[in-house]
């Protein structure tokens, strides 16, 4: 069945460092959420994506959706330990399912 | 700011017993979601609702799973003899008018089956 497979699971980074996180789905998407989830929350909407090639930029962070609506990434610049949290990212079906990625979970050391 | 809330917030119960989670979806939105994360897992979606019925269910989501919005705020999700692996937290969604809009998610129901 159609699945949304994302890299890396962890991510251990310097504050100031960058970070990137990727999706990709066996099969081509509607569109994606990206969703960020603070340890014991709930996940937060981030952004969507519809477009082929689409991009998005949220002040550091940058969102793509490639040509072919089969993968995303999430890349944050300049990572602050405010970012912390697990990333994740969901697909949205043709047939109208949605599908979570296992997330991303980032780390930042002061 | 409208939010999404979930009661309780904790539910512990006896494996076999049926539970009922109830969720009151943000006031003017048409679109309400079930979603579940077992511990330190990924969210998984169980079912997506709209217009009284269910638009889209997972493979979680067997005979064992339903939901129902009994009145006009309420959206309930129940599980008829719950099994240990049911032990999970159970987050509400709901968005305001398209489906893949922005989905607003409730604190969530940690469910515990012993």
């Amino acid at each position: 069945g159609q699945q949304v497979m994302q890299i890396p699971q962890y991510q251990h980074v310097q504050e100031g460092e960058d970070f990137t996180t990727y999706c990709n789905s066996s099969t081509t998407l509607s569109n994606i959420q990206w969703y960020k989830q603070r340890p014991g929350g709930h996940p937060v909407f981030l952004i969507q994506l519809v477009k082929s090639g689409e991009v998005k930029k949220q002040k550091r962070l940058t969102f793509q959706f490639g040509e072919a609506k089969k993968n995303s990434s999430l890349h944050i610049t300049a990572t602050q330990t405010t970012d912390v949290g697990t990333y994740f990212c969901e697909g949205g079906s043709t047939l109208g399912r949605l599908y979570f990625g296992r997330g991303t979970q980032l780390t930042v050391w002061p | 700011e409208p939010e999404v809330t979930q009661t309780p917030s904790h539910q512990v119960t006896q494996m076999g017993q049926e539970v009922i989670l109830r969720c009151v979806p943000i006031s003017n939105h048409l679109y309400f979601y079930w979603y579940r994360q077992i511990l330190g897992q990924k969210v998984e979606f169980l079912v997506s609702f709209y217009n009284n019925e269910i638009s889209e269910k997972s493979e979680i989501f067997d005979d064992q799973f339903s939901v129902e919005r009994p009145d006009g705020s309420n959206f309930t999700l129940k599980i008829r003899s719950t099994k240990l692996e049911d032990s999970a937290m159970y987050f509400c969604a709901s968005t305001l008018v398209l489906p893949y809009n922005e989905q607003f998610f409730g604190p969530g129901t940690r469910l515990t089956v012993l």
